[in-house]
């Protein structure tokens, strides 16, 4: 069946870096947009960054630009999100997010935890 | 990027309906025809209820409905029932090519 499983989070100390993955399966990976949304604890979701089927468009939210990539590999069925420069209000849980085709998001992993203290 | 405004919080009773509104501008939810609602229960991730305005994906109840007038979409659900309590979540495509969601709204079942 359709699945995401997201991985890499963990606890990081303010300005470190962290790569999270996402493993797509059940489905073409290379025929499909992909988004990152995160949710901070006891907060509403938050879109963070979308890339497109090729990887060659990438859009992302005002709070992380130029701190954070969204990245794609086709041959692993792979969606990375490299986050670098990280800050105390970027702790979330990650979810990654397979786009419709019709500017929704269909297909949902079951998240990664991201914790950024000191 | 402003998050949409929807009600912090509905509720009703079994058997009601109930509706939940999402208010953008003419960047978002007025420019365009895609949005979208998620339903989530606490600890686990969202699911598509609500896609292009008003359509259903496969399996989705025909309880749940949508529509938009200009600014504002709006989520209903009719037949109110106990599974039905959980947080919802309106979304948004942009003009700057970038999605934006709600502050979300906690649905209870009296």
């Amino acid at each position: 069946q359709v699945q995401l499983v997201e991985s890499g989070g963990g606890v990081v100390q303010p300005g470190r870096s962290l790569r999270l993955s996402c493993e797509a399966s059940g489905f073409t990976f290379s025929s499909y947009g992909m988004h990152w949304v995160r949710q901070a604890p006891g907060k509403g979701l938050e879109w963070v960054a979308v890339i497109s089927d090729d990887g060659n468009k990438k859009y992302y939210a005002d709070s992380v630009k130029g701190r954070f990539t969204i990245s794609r590999d086709k041959s692993k069925k792979t969606l990375y999100l490299q986050m670098n420069s990280l800050r105390a209000e970027d702790t979330a849980v990650y979810y990654c997010a397979k786009d419709s085709k019709i500017y929704s998001m269909d297909v949902w992993g079951q998240g990664t935890t991201v914790t950024v203290s000191s | 990027q402003s998050a949409l405004t929807q009600p912090a919080s509905v509720s009703g009773s079994p058997g009601q309906s109930i509706t939940i509104s999402c208010t953008g501008t003419s960047s978002d939810v007025g420019g365009y025809k895609y949005v979208s609602w998620y339903q989530q229960y606490p600890g686990k991730a969202p699911k598509l209820m609500i896609y292009e305005v008003s359509n259903r994906p496969s399996g989705i109840s025909n309880r749940f409905s949508g529509s938009k007038s200009g600014n504002t979409a709006s989520l209903t659900i009719s037949g109110l029932q106990a599974e039905d309590e959980a947080h919802y979540y309106c979304s948004s495509y942009t003009s700057s090519n970038t999605w934006v969601f709600g502050g979300g709204t906690k649905l209870t079942v009296l």
